[in-house]
């Protein structure tokens, strides 16, 4: 059965660093997405990504954050500057977009900003 | 505003025992409902779509459009049921994001 990737499965990074979460996204899916969960909280959505182009993003989503699909098949989510408060485990999503079906998810990638 | 709420945090049963999750939504439209479970260091996996009606490993769900509930029930519980499960609502407006409930950590005790 086709999975959704993730990696690393964990990045621990210093505050004010860059990271990249990579995600392989199932291949014939058109709508890709990143949530994250904060330790105990829910899981929230970021942003849905369809068409080469975002068409949702959230509160949460803001000008640190970006999002990339640069090669048809890496969907990749950006930090520029992390801060103390991303620490949380981000999860990417696929899913083919119509009624009825559901969003696959990645195994995730837990970061750590120190 | 699109809102999920799982009131549940934690519940314990004994195995054999009847379950059930609570799930209510609030969303003005038609909205599609889900439930993902979650076992320990394994990613989100799909239980259950409303639009479906199917019954997997014994867990069913039904909407109620007048009650705004979509809870989760299994007549008889199973140790290996004990995972952690997230109610989801899908606007399908466009994007078919998410929208996530708290989450309910199932015990089932031997």
């Amino acid at each position: 059965e086709p999975e959704v990737t993730q990696t690393p499965s964990h990045q621990v990074t210093q505050m004010g660093q860059e990271v990249i979460l990579r995600c392989v996204p199932i291949s014939n899916h058109l709508y890709f997405y990143w949530y994250r969960q904060i330790l105990g909280q829910k899981v929230e959505f970021l942003v849905s990504f369809y068409n080469n182009e975002i068409s949702e993003k959230s509160e949460i989503f803001d000008d640190q954050f970006s999002v990339e699909r640069p090669d048809g098949s890496n969907f990749t989510l950006k930090i520029r500057s992390t801060k103390l408060e991303d620490s949380a485990m981000y999860f990417c999503a696929s899913s083919g977009g119509r009624r009825g079906t559901e969003a696959f998810f990645g195994q995730g990638t837990r970061l750590t900003v120190v | 505003a699109q809102r999920v709420t799982q009131p549940e945090k934690l519940l314990s049963v004994f195995k054999g025992a009847p379950v059930e999750l609570k799930c209510n939504y609030s969303y003005s439209g038609s909205p599609e409902l889900f439930w993902y479970v979650q076992y320990s260091r394994q990613r989100l996996q799909l239980l259950l779509r409303h639009i479906s009606r199917e019954s997997i490993k014994g867990f069913t769900a039904d909407l109620n459009k007048g009650e705004t509930s979509f809870h989760l029930k299994k007549p008889f519980a199973q140790e290996e049921d004990s995972a952690m499960y997230y109610c989801a609502l899908s606007t399908h407006l466009g994007t078919y994001k998410y929208i996530f409930g708290t989450g309910t950590r199932l015990k089932v005790l031997a």
